[in-house]
């Protein structure tokens, strides 16, 4: 199953886009990277998903690298209410749906 | 539109004891799951199915049990619990049909404290 990797925390200015990379360099040709986030601590809310070409959203865009090694989902106008844990997952190959959550970014936007 | 409901959301339980988490979904999705979180860390699956009728272990298995009678509910058991139990449980469901990749939903969670 592929590894994700992310930096542990990131800052941003409220009303700026915040970015936030992810490696997944073992990704399989047909694995899915998939976008959560987790605002203090409730159930982590689904944000987008993509496998090859960038996709967009009413929450945010995700620019996958043409070799899908890495990502970069982007919150165009980061608000205070972004501030959350945000996961960068590969959905596991084959038919279980199994998603493999690491730790992921603390996203601290501030005013 | 409930969407996952999961109750009940918070429960204290002496070591030993033992007790159903529910989780329910109104979405007529065929897949469910559940996780756990402990403080600080990423969610790790325990169990998951794929229809009713049909489980299978996870990450974390070990100490907890599922069946799934019907599509809607999908119950979490832990027959002895031990303080290492002490988690957030959360149970999600999407609806996968093939090569479909839908998102899964995931409820509030259950906060469990084993003392």
């Amino acid at each position: 199953d592929a590894k994700t990797t992310q930096p542990p925390s990131m800052d941003c200015a409220e009303g700026r886009a915040a970015n936030l990379p992810c490696n997944h360099s073992t990704i399989s040709g047909n694995e899915y990277v998939y976008w959560y986030r987790q605002i203090h601590s409730q159930g982590p809310q689904y944000i987008i998903h993509g496998l090859k070409n960038n996709e967009t959203n009413e929450m945010a865009s995700l620019i996958i690298t043409e070799d899908r090694k890495s990502s970069t989902l982007i919150l165009p106008h980061a608000t205070l209410r972004d501030t959350a844990v945000y996961y960068c997952i590969v959905r596991v190959s084959g038919n279980t749906g199994k998603l493999i959550f690491g730790q992921g970014t603390t996203l601290q936007v501030k005013p | 539109n409930a969407g996952v409901t999961q109750t009940p959301k918070f429960r204290i339980l002496k070591i030993g004891q033992s007790m159903t988490l529910q989780c329910a979904q109104d979405m007529n999705h065929n897949y469910m799951y559940w996780y756990r979180q402990d403080p600080g860390m990423g969610l790790k699956l325990i169990y998951y199915s794929v229809g009713a009728g049909i489980t299978d272990k996870g990450e974390v298995p070990n100490g907890y049990n599922v069946s799934r009678s019907t599509t809607e509910d999908f119950p979490l058991r832990l027959e002895l619990a031990a303080p290492s139990q002490t988690s957030v449980y959360f149970c999600a469901s999407s609806y996968f049909a093939g090569s479909s990749n839908q998102p899964q939903h995931f409820g509030d969670g259950t906060r469990l404290s084993i003392l």
